[in-house]
């Protein structure tokens, strides 16, 4: 079974302030990891993903994260928030032997301040 | 590429009527299609997954009498809540994997639909 923690239900930055969203994931095998963001009324774009090899994965938007085995976490990052950033961001584990089905995290709200 | 589209983006219905979904995979073949619903400020849950040509496969807890899917070619699946009730309210969300390069790689997201029932 596979599943992920994302803490904090809402994370508020100011403009140009750095961003970071947690996720942590728990899978009995090698996992696959995502990031998406979902703006009002829409559906998910994807923001980037791991599968293998660099563990430092960049994304759209400016947006990256590191998968870090040791520590279980896939936390997304990006230097300098901008408005258009304010959406909600899941993040999701899938894995080969679970047919590459998505289990998604709660999500983080994030509110960025003028 | 790899536009995936939901129709309708909302709909209203009476309780008791049936509602049909449909997502297409606008510029490629979407040999699986997944299906989810949204609650409020929640998460997506997967309801069931579904290749072309063959039966879905449901989640464990979802009545696959109720939410009918088919995916009848591959560029098309339609979920049809039947008998809908208030607690069938929610964003219903479609997302299809190809079987060729980008798409065989990732989902692709439909833009939901949301589904009100009074």
């Amino acid at each position: 079974a596979q599943s992920v923690t994302q803490l904090g239900s809402h994370v508020s930055v100011s403009e140009g302030a750095l961003v970071l969203l947690r996720c942590n994931y728990s899978s009995s095998v090698p996992p696959y990891l995502f990031w998406y963001v979902q703006y009002p009324n829409q559906g998910l774009q994807l923001l980037l993903k791991y599968t293998t090899g660099a563990t430092l994965v960049k994304g759209i938007n400016g947006f990256e994260a590191e998968f870090k085995k040791s520590e279980t976490s896939f936390h997304l990052t990006k230097p300098s928030a901008h408005m258009s950033d304010a959406a909600e961001y899941f993040c999701a584990v899938s894995t080969k032997s679970s047919g590459d089905k998505l289990t998604f995290g709660t999500g983080t709200r994030l509110a960025v301040r003028p | 590429g790899a536009v995936v589209s939901q129709h309708p983006s909302r709909v209203i219905c009476k309780s008791g009527t049936s509602v049909k979904i449909e997502c297409r995979s606008l510029d490629f073949q979407a040999t699986t299609m997944f299906w989810y619903r949204q609650f409020p400020k929640q998460s997506l849950m997967l309801m069931a997954t579904s290749n072309e040509g063959s039966k879905a496969t449901y989640e464990q807890g979802v009545e696959k009498d109720k939410f009918l899917i088919n995916h009848a070619s591959l560029t098309l699946s339609t979920l049809t809540v039947t008998s809908a009730h208030p607690e069938d309210s929610s964003f219903y969300i479609c997302s299809a994997r190809g079987r060729t390069g980008r798409s065989y790689n990732e989902q692709f997201f439909g833009p939901g639909t949301r589904l009100t029932v009074l």
